[in-house]
């Protein structure tokens, strides 16, 4: 079985300056990795995704992630955050052989100030 | 396309009802997924289908609820008798590929159980 841990519940910034975002899976088995935003009062949305090949990922609105299978994480990163990036964030985990069901970490809540 | 819509987007009901919460996936997409919302327990996985079959129950209480996938365009998720701990959002989402595909959310029904 997978679990995901997402290591932050609240992350508070100020607009323009970098930020991350940790998750840490486990997993037996090969998995495949996600990163989904929730805007309020809406479903998630697919920020951006590792199946295989090159470790680091670019996603949409300038985020980017990197996988780390030694420490098992997959950290969600952008260099300059904007107000409009206050959301929820997911990291998600899925076992390769089993047909996209979904794992997700309990969230983490980023807060872009002025 | 018009997304994975749900219905209806509010659902207030009294303890003891039944409640019929439904789905339309994206069309061509042969994975659908049903997930609950909630501040303590996260997005958990009720059940999820392939071609119409359920693949994995295992999250869901099969005392009271009951998912239903007449065909490949319309799905149904049933809650009899509701019970105040069932207020929550419940997510409908589908997608076109084993594993690797992303999973492309509805924006949710949120259930008031009272």
């Amino acid at each position: 079985a997978q679990s995901v841990t997402q290591l932050d519940s609240q992350v508070p910034v100020f607009e323009e300056a970098p930020v991350e975002l940790r998750c840490n899976y486990s997993s037996s088995v090969s998995v495949y990795l996600f990163w989904y935003v929730q805007y309020p009062n809406q479903g998630l949305q697919l920020l951006l995704k590792y199946l295989s090949g090159s470790t680091l990922v670019k996603g949409i609105n300038g985020f980017e992630a990197e996988f780390n299978k030694s420490q098992t994480s997959f950290h969600l990163r952008k260099p300059s955050v904007h107000i409009s990036d206050t959301a929820e964030y997911f990291c998600a985990v899925s076992d390769i052989r089993q047909g996209g069901k979904l794992i997700f970490g309990q969230g983490t809540e980023l807060s872009v100030k002025p | 396309d018009a997304g994975v819509i749900q219905s209806p987007r509010h659902e207030v009901t009294e303890m003891g009802q039944e409640v019929t919460l439904r789905c339309k996936p994206i069309s061509g997409h042969d994975y659908l997924f049903w997930y609950r919302q909630t501040m303590m327990q996260g997005l958990e996985l009720l059940v999820y289908f392939n071609n119409k079959a359920v693949m994995d129950d295992s999250g869901m209480p099969k005392d009271r609820f009951s998912a239903k996938m007449p065909n490949a365009s319309f799905s149904t998720l049933k809650i009899q008798p509701s019970e105040p701990r069932d207020s929550a959002v419940y997510f409908c989402a589908s997608s076109n590929r084993q594993g690797q595909a992303p999973l492309h959310f509805g924006n949710g029904t949120r259930l008031t159980v009272t």
